[in-house]
């Protein structure tokens, strides 16, 4: 059964401009969450989906947002990138949301470098 | 929301028992602890999870008090491989509101 993928891994984006990143989750899982991983922050939560709405969202300002699709797809954008948000951006996928047992499982990452 | 704090890091040798506490002194009534390992350039990879006492799977064991607002993953007779990031998860929030907050993660050094 193939995991959380996660495309693309590497990118390099200039201050200003927009990012968009993808993310499959295992097959069955309905839930996709994601995070921001910084060496000066750790891991983040960022915003849960399930059933293409959005479940629950951390506190990141309004330049990050996401959707869902019907077919539990994912993809997060980040608007007028910032030099701090280069970072490794995150996917988990679950069966349900809201953990209470839900385990998640993460993707590989996606490398975001602001220059 | 309480921070969920765990060590820095830690040293060990081979074949020695490795044990990495968490505290979490907020975590929401019915959500579980989830212990994930973490190598450079890699997602988090899920090693353990549970919600009291004591859980064991074939790579290590998670003990929990009664309180819930710390637990312990232990991992038996470590070897070389098990030098990674070793990060406790678990979700804090009430009436609604649930965010999953992670310990900032403990560097495990694995000696020969």
């Amino acid at each position: 059964k193939a995991g959380v993928t996660q495309t693309p891994r590497y990118l390099i984006k200039t201050r200003g401009q927009q990012v968009t990143l993808s993310c499959s989750p295992i097959s069955g899982h309905r839930s996709v969450s994601w995070y921001q991983q910084t060496p000066g922050q750790g891991l983040q939560f960022l915003f849960e989906y399930f059933s293409e709405t959005q479940r629950n969202k951390g506190n990141f300002p309004g330049r990050f947002s996401g959707r869902q699709f019907s077919n539990s797809r994912s993809e997060m954008n980040v608007s007028t990138l910032e030099l701090g948000d280069s970072a490794l951006y995150l996917c988990a996928s679950s069966l349900g949301y809201g953990r209470a047992g839900n385990t998640i499982y993460f993707g590989e990452g996606s490398w975001l470098t602001v220059v | 929301l309480a921070k969920t704090t765990q060590p820095i890091s830690m040293d060990s040798y081979e074949g020695q028992e490795v044990n990495i506490t968490c505290s979490h002194n907020n975590i929401a009534t019915n959500d579980y602890i989830t212990w994930y390992q973490q190598f450079p350039s890699q997602g988090p990879r899920f090693i353990i999870q549970g919600y009291k006492t004591k859980v064991t799977n074939e790579v290590a064991s998670l003990f929990i008090p009664a309180d819930r607002k710390s637990s312990t993953l232990s991992l038996p007779r470590v070897s070389l491989s098990d030098t990674a990031v070793y990060y406790c998860l678990v979700g804090e929030g009430s009436g609604g509101s649930y965010i999953p907050t992670f310990g900032r993660g403990t560097s495990l050094i694995v000696h020969p």
